[in-house]
């Protein structure tokens, strides 16, 4: 089955940018990518997605390779509450295990 | 509401008997799914509905499972002879529209424990 993979852990300081990558190689032409991040026992909740082009919001910005192949989550300055699994998706929206981000200070 | 709402927010059962679990998407969404999240794990897919398209339940892990959604709003999540295995936290979402037409709103999900 078509799925994405992401590392499953990352470690940031607090105040740099974090690079989170993932992997999406059979992708669909028609299929948008989507990144969501859950916090400690709450629901998971969306940050961007996008098709071809970058995006950027007040959140994060996604650069989407030109193949669509891969894609990166950049948080510019991270916080300490920007601690959590990041997931990226993009078939049928399966979730996949995510990449844990722990922001040290 | 103004978000998905889910109950109950926590379920103890012992192995063997029923139980359902509810989910109330956001008002107009058409679109709502069931995940599964055991511990330390990442969400699982069980099934999707689409407004009055049949649901795509490839994700269901056994006939145990089962869902449906009345009056494609409200949507109840069966399951049948419980087993500790199915212990876990059990995610709604919904959406507007179709898979391309923005984000997911979940609800803060239902514990279910299974003695």
């Amino acid at each position: 089955d078509a799925k994405t993979t992401q590392p499953p852990s990352m470690d940031c300081a607090e105040g740099r940018a974090a690079n989170l990558p993932c992997n999406h190689s059979t992708i669909s032409g028609n299929e948008y990518v989507y990144w969501y991040r859950q916090i400690h026992s709450q629901g998971p909740q969306y940050i961007i997605h996008g098709l071809k082009n970058n995006e950027t919001n007040e959140m994060a910005s996604l650069i989407i390779t030109e193949d669509r192949k891969s894609s990166t989550l950049i948080l510019p300055h991270a916080t300490l509450r920007d601690t959590a699994v990041y997931y990226c998706t993009a078939y049928k929206l399966s979730f996949g295990a995510g990449t844990t981000v722990t922001v040290r200070a | 509401g103004a978000g998905v709402s889910q109950s109950p927010s926590n379920k103890v059962t012992e192995k063997g008997k029923d139980v359902e679990l509810r989910c109330d998407p956001i008002s107009g969404h058409t679109a709502l799914y069931w995940y599964r999240q055991s511990l330390g794990q990442g969400l699982e897919f069980l099934i999707y509905f689409q407004g009055n398209s049949a649901p795509d339940k490839s994700g269901l892990p056994s006939d145990r499972f089962s869902a449906e959604r009345t009056g494609g709003s409200v949507s109840t999540l069966t399951i049948q002879r419980t087993q500790q295995e199915d212990s876990a936290v059990y995610l709604c979402a919904s959406r507007e529209g179709g898979v391309n037409t923005g984000e997911l709103f979940f609800g803060e999900g239902s514990r279910l424990t299974v003695l």
